[in-house]
């Protein structure tokens, strides 16, 4: 049982929108920032997003992050196939932890 | 650009030490600017943050494996690493190193992930 809440799985088609939701409480997203990662299968996660919205160098801007009260969520537009993968939130916790959402897996129809 | 890279035994016997290295390239780990992670995945599960530690020793760690866990830093190799006592089989996963700026959220750099299997 994960700390942050996902939903186990989204889909859209290609070119579509997608988002999706992570849920804490005020230990953890309420009080800090929420960073976002993309796995692809195999490989090691890939920052997407920190401090809430911010991309790092070389992250489309079609990746997009916000964050309302204990709650975060990550936005995909113009979907691709290459974009399947599974999504993780991370942030801090007051345990002095750091604590991750369970994982999304995102399929492209 | 850093580069992270996990070392250490790939098949561990329950109720011994886990014990693992990452070494630090392109970047120095005492230079302060970094927190250093492992964080582990069991097969087909999600990531599980292990602890960290600070060029200056000190440490923070996940509250469910405090009791068993030490991660420790050698500046003069440019390494940190991970001892996890008394194994059991849910401890068997890919385990990652991973690098978190001071000065943002986020862990931006990873090792590629070793997998450690816990068996007899």
């Amino acid at each position: 049982q994960s700390v942050l809440t996902q939903p186990p799985s989204v889909s859209a088609a290609p070119g579509q929108k997608v988002t999706i939701s992570c849920s804490g409480n005020s230990s953890n997203i309420g009080n800090n920032y929420v960073s976002w990662y993309q796995q692809l299968p195999g490989t090691a996660p890939k920052l997407l997003i920190y401090d809430n919205n911010k991309r790092p160098s070389g992250i489309p801007d079609r990746f997009s992050g916000s964050k309302s009260g204990t709650s975060a969520t990550l936005g995909i537009t113009g979907l691709q196939t290459g974009d399947e993968a599974d999504y993780y939130c991370g942030t801090w916790d007051s345990s002095l932890s750091v604590v991750f959402g369970g994982g999304t897996k995102l399929t492209v129809l | 650009q850093v580069q992270l890279q996990e070392s250490g035994p790939g098949l561990v016997k329950p109720s011994q030490t886990l014990s693992l290295t990452c070494t630090v390239s392109g970047g120095s780990i005492s230079s302060g600017d970094y927190y250093w992670s492992w964080i582990r995945q069991p097969a087909g599960k999600g990531l599980e943050w292990i602890g960290r530690i600070y060029s200056s020793g000190s440490t923070n760690y996940n509250p469910s494996l405090k009791s068993r866990v030490t991660i420790s830093v050698d500046t003069s190799k440019n390494q940190f690493s991970l001892n996890l006592s008394s194994v059991t089989a849910a401890d068997t996963a890919v385990y990652f190193c991973a690098s978190q700026p001071k000065r943002y959220y986020g862990f931006d750099y990873w090792g590629q992930g070793t997998l450690v299997a816990v068996s007899s």
